[in-house]
């Protein structure tokens, strides 16, 4: 049962634009939403988070929104990078130490 | 440097061999997990460990075996791989619980082919 859903496996954006990365989640019950990113032959490294009181947090080009009552959140980096061409994974908590994860979206910026 | 290692990196092994891949880290962490990443599955958890000799099954812990002896170990156990456990294994491991929204820190990957 997949409660958190990225449905685009890829995005292209030219550098300097802005990257915009989407996820659906159906649990309204969700309190809290991280974004990782996965870089080739790398582990996921934590990216930003988001308490589900809180519609939007920002760190540095990193912007998490949150939708509640869409069950929608998204990531925006702006200005993009070639450097953050990477997958990127949102995950929910799930039990006591587990994670729903999205199937993760591949972004590839093109300098 | 806070990390989390695996070994190894990459595998190639015949079905029904015992094998073991390991983790390790150095943040004296009191929870890890096991994770593979399947194509159009993102990451599912295997199994976890929330401290020495406490460990729970995860998600999709048939033909896995975890150990946690000791605070920075916990290795993987496969004792009688399948082609079906072909994938990408990550180790990880946090402060606290992945359930309260902790930071879980990542190990590089285990790439595991069964023939």
């Amino acid at each position: 049962d997949q409660q958190v859903k990225q449905n685009s496996p890829s995005l292209s954006v030219q550098e300097g634009r802005i990257s915009i990365l989407n996820c659906d989640y159906t649990n309204s019950m969700f309190d809290y939403f991280l974004w990782y990113k996965k870089y080739p032959a790398e582990g996921p490294t934590f990216l930003i988070s988001i308490s589900s009181i809180k519609d939007k947090n920002e760190d540095g080009r990193f912007t998490v929104f949150l939708n509640k009552s869409a069950k929608h959140l998204s990531l925006h980096i702006v200005p993009s990078q070639p450097g953050d061409s990477a997958v990127y994974f949102c995950a929910a908590p799930r039990g006591a130490n587990n994670l729903f994860f999205g199937t993760g979206t591949r972004l590839t910026v093109i300098p | 440097e806070a990390q989390v290692t695996q070994n190894p990196r990459y595998l190639i092994t015949v079905t029904g061999k015992k094998l073991t891949v390991t983790c390790s880290q150095n943040m004296n962490h009191e929870y890890m997990s096991w994770y593979r990443q399947d194509p159009g599955l993102g990451l599912r958890q295997i199994y976890y460990s929330m401290n020495v000799e406490v460990t729970d099954k995860g998600d999709v812990p048939e033909g896995y075996k975890v150990s946690r002896k000791e605070k920075r170990n916990f290795p993987l156990i496969l004792e009688s791989p399948s082609p079906n456990q072909t994938s990408l294994y990550f180790c990880a491991s946090s402060l606290g619980l992945a359930g309260d929204g902790e930071t879980q820190y990542f190990g590089p990957g285990t790439r595991l082919l069964v023939l």
